[in-house]
């Protein structure tokens, strides 16, 4: 079954330290996307920063990378210099193919809560 | 900016209701879908559409159905509410990788 797995329910990081969040997926299509998702406890779902299975680099928005790495099915999520509105729930998530032609459905894992501590 | 709204923030209903959720996306995306977020479990997918009155099973469809009549608006519907589908209800909106959430409909079923 296609699934994503984030092993950390909670993670505490020090302002201005920089912290991964772990995220391993499992599929068999050889072409899919991996999301990850920022929650404030506002609730909405900010989008943050995206990898394609075929991308050769390594993605990065600003202060987010994406270590991704293939062949062990790891997408995890690099935070440098974490700053105190970076407290949130963060999704992993991965797109995949649906049954219909065209369908694509996009599935989440449960979530790492972070807190950073001024 | 694409927007996606829902069309309620909170709800409370009563056991055996119906439920109508509304979602509406003004950027012509293709597909849209209906997650339900409960603590510890993430978001689970309930329904997804692709195209106008074309939709897909997500991993918790049971006790839910969907209408997709026009492009731009994606109805989830609870034929029969019960207290187990007490939970905060998000709606998005895609084309190729960009997704658009809505702020989410919290419902309480009593």
């Amino acid at each position: 079954a296609q699934k994503i797995t984030q092993t950390q329910p909670g993670m505490f990081v020090q302002e201005k330290e920089a912290v991964t969040l772990d995220c391993t997926y499992d599929t068999s299509d050889p072409s899919y996307g991996l999301f990850w998702y920022k929650q404030p406890s506002s609730g909405e779902m900010i989008f943050l920063i995206y990898q394609g299975s075929y991308d050769q680099q390594n993605a990065t928005e600003g202060r987010y990378s994406l270590n991704f790495q293939k062949a062990r099915k790891s997408a995890n999520l690099v935070i440098s210099a974490s700053q105190l509105g970076d407290s949130a729930m963060y999704f992993c998530a991965m797109k995949r193919r649906g049954s219909g032609a065209g369908s694509y459905q996009l599935t989440f894992g449960k979530g790492t809560k972070l807190s950073v501590i001024p | 900016d694409v927007k996606v709204t829902q069309s309620s923030r909170y709800l409370v209903k009563r056991t055996g209701e119906k439920v109508f959720l509304e979602c509406v996306q003004d950027m012509d995306h293709e597909n849209m879908f209906w997650y339900r977020q409960d603590p510890g479990l993430g978001l689970r997918l309930i329904y997804f559409s692709y195209d106008v009155k074309m939709k897909e099973k997500g991993d918790i469809p049971e006790g839910y159905s969907v209408s997709r009549e026009k492009k731009e608006r994606f109805s989830l519907i609870l034929e029969s509410a019960s207290t187990n589908q007490t939970s905060m209800y998000l709606c998005a909106s895609s084309i190729g990788a960009g997704y658009t959430f809505g702020s989410g409909t919290r419902l309480t079923v009593v």
